[in-house]
């Protein structure tokens, strides 16, 4: 059984367009976070958000809008995308305890390539 | 502000041959956590430990073991008979006690176990 899923797994896509990943989480947690990767592996926390409420917006630019219509999903929508948008994003899960400490489970990733 | 420092950029061993990745953490947290998560080549990132600020036992499982050294600030990760398998991109992580105190991580240590 997958624990978080993310879909597409690739994504192609033409400067301008708008796209959507989604997320979904198998593991009754209560908090979800979405990362970018970029191409030097670096990975860094863009939003997060505990039992449908967003809880951290790390300076994302707003052409990114996550949404979570329920705890067990986040999805993220990016309009206008742009070349430096290209990157590995990750979907991640975990359960909530006050804080950020609870081991966090990722999706496998959907890498976004903008030509 | 918290930081994680791996300082290796690229390791490169022969299999069997042990290893050691450093990780080097800044924070002005008093409770914090630390974590170890691999991502191998075929791109999930994989949770492999999670450490708080008030147990400095070390662990091991398998080959796995994790020194903290709070004296030092620095969490390293040894790897013992190392196997081809273990070549992975592998990330230090920190995370404080407080209430929305974001996951950080290092910019990952490539290893490479060749046969």
């Amino acid at each position: 059984d997958t624990a978080v899923s993310q879909t597409p797994k690739y994504l192609v896509t033409q400067m301008g367009n708008d796209k959507s990943i989604k997320c979904e989480q198998n593991l009754g947690h209560d908090t979800m976070y979405w990362y970018k990767q970029d191409s030097k592996k670096f990975l860094k926390i863009m939003f997060s958000y505990n039992n449908k409420e967003l809880i951290i917006n790390e300076t994302v630019p707003n052409r990114f809008s996550p949404k979570s219509p329920d705890k067990a999903h986040l999805n993220l929508h990016i309009n206008s995308l742009e070349l430096g948008d290209s990157a590995v994003y990750f979907c991640a899960s975990s359960q909530w305890a006050g804080a950020f400490n609870q081991p966090q489970h990722f999706g496998d990733g959907t890498r976004l390539s903008i030509l | 502000a918290q930081k994680v420092t791996q300082a290796q950029t690229e390791i490169s061993v022969v299999e069997k041959e042990d290893v050691t990745l450093d990780c080097v953490y800044e924070t002005r947290d008093t409770t914090y956590y630390l974590f170890w998560y691999k991502q191998p080549p075929s791109g999930e990132l994989v949770f492999l430990i999670r450490r708080n600020s008030f147990d400095e036992q070390n662990e091991i499982s398998g080959r796995y073991s994790w020194n903290f050294q709070k004296s030092t600030s620095s969490f390293n990760f040894t790897i013992t008979a190392s196997q081809v398998v273990d070549s992975a991109v592998y990330f230090c992580a920190l995370s404080g006690g407080g209430a929305n105190s974001k996951l950080t991580f290092g910019k990952g240590i490539t290893l490479s176990v060749r046969p």
